[in-house]
């Protein structure tokens, strides 16, 4: 039961364009979400996050929306930069339980110069 | 913030042998501890976690084991591998809720 999901497994974007990765969920219960960026061999590092009671949060190049009536998030790079490129995931947890992040499947970001 | 380590970098194994990986987390106290696992090509699956010493919670029933001997330590541990245990290992620590997870940069774990 894949509670996250990221359906695109890659996107290529151009240098200087904005890069929006899509992330869907399925428990109402989350409540509170984040993006990581992961480079092959190395630990995720965390980018960005957002509480359920915003639609918005933004960092620098980066902004996460969230849309909660279709559980629906997504994360805006803009401009995007070579050094974007990697895999992103998308995290979501609830406030029951042990608080446990349950994470998408991850979507390979490519930016070309 | 808090800063994970995590060693070794990479592990070759034969199976049957025993595992043992730790982590150890600077920066925090009574951190929530985690135990995740990326399969090739696919995405972060959680293994076990701690919300303190002695306390653990299975995800997956499997081969692997946890431990949480100290605050800061927790140890990840198979008694003989098996060849779908290959993977890459990431231990998380989190100070509490609406807190981002921060991760160690992981163990490659090849069993031959």
């Amino acid at each position: 039961d894949q509670q996250v999901k990221q359906n695109s497994p890659s996107l290529s974007v151009q240098e200087g364009r904005i890069s929006i990765l899509n992330c869907d969920y399925t428990n109402s219960m989350f409540d509170y979400f984040l993006w990581y960026k992961k480079y092959p061999a190395e630990g995720p590092t965390f980018l960005i996050s957002i509480s359920s009671i915003k639609d918005k949060n933004e960092d620098g190049r980066f902004t996460v929306f969230l849309n909660k009536s279709a559980k629906h998030l997504s994360l805006h790079i803009v401009p995007s930069q070579p050094g974007d490129s990697a895999v992103y995931f998308c995290a979501a947890s609830a406030n029951t339980g042990f608080q446990k992040l349950v994470f998408g499947t991850g979507t390979r970001l490519l930016v070309s110069p | 913030s808090q800063t994970i380590h995590q060693w070794p970098a990479t592990l070759v194994q034969p199976v049957g042998s025993p595992l043992s990986l730790e982590c150890t987390v600077e920066g925090t106290s009574n951190p929530n501890l985690y135990w995740y696992r990326q399969a090739a090509g696919r995405g972060l699956q959680l293994l076990f976690y701690s919300v303190g010493i002695g306390q653990i919670s299975s995800e997956v029933p499997q081969n692997l084991s946890a431990s949480r001997p100290q605050d800061r330590q927790f140890i990840l541990s198979s008694k003989k591998l098996l060849l779908s245990d290959s993977g890459f290992y990431l231990c998380a620590g989190r100070d509490g809720y609406n807190s981002p997870l921060h991760f160690g940069n992981g163990t490659r774990l090849t069993v031959t």
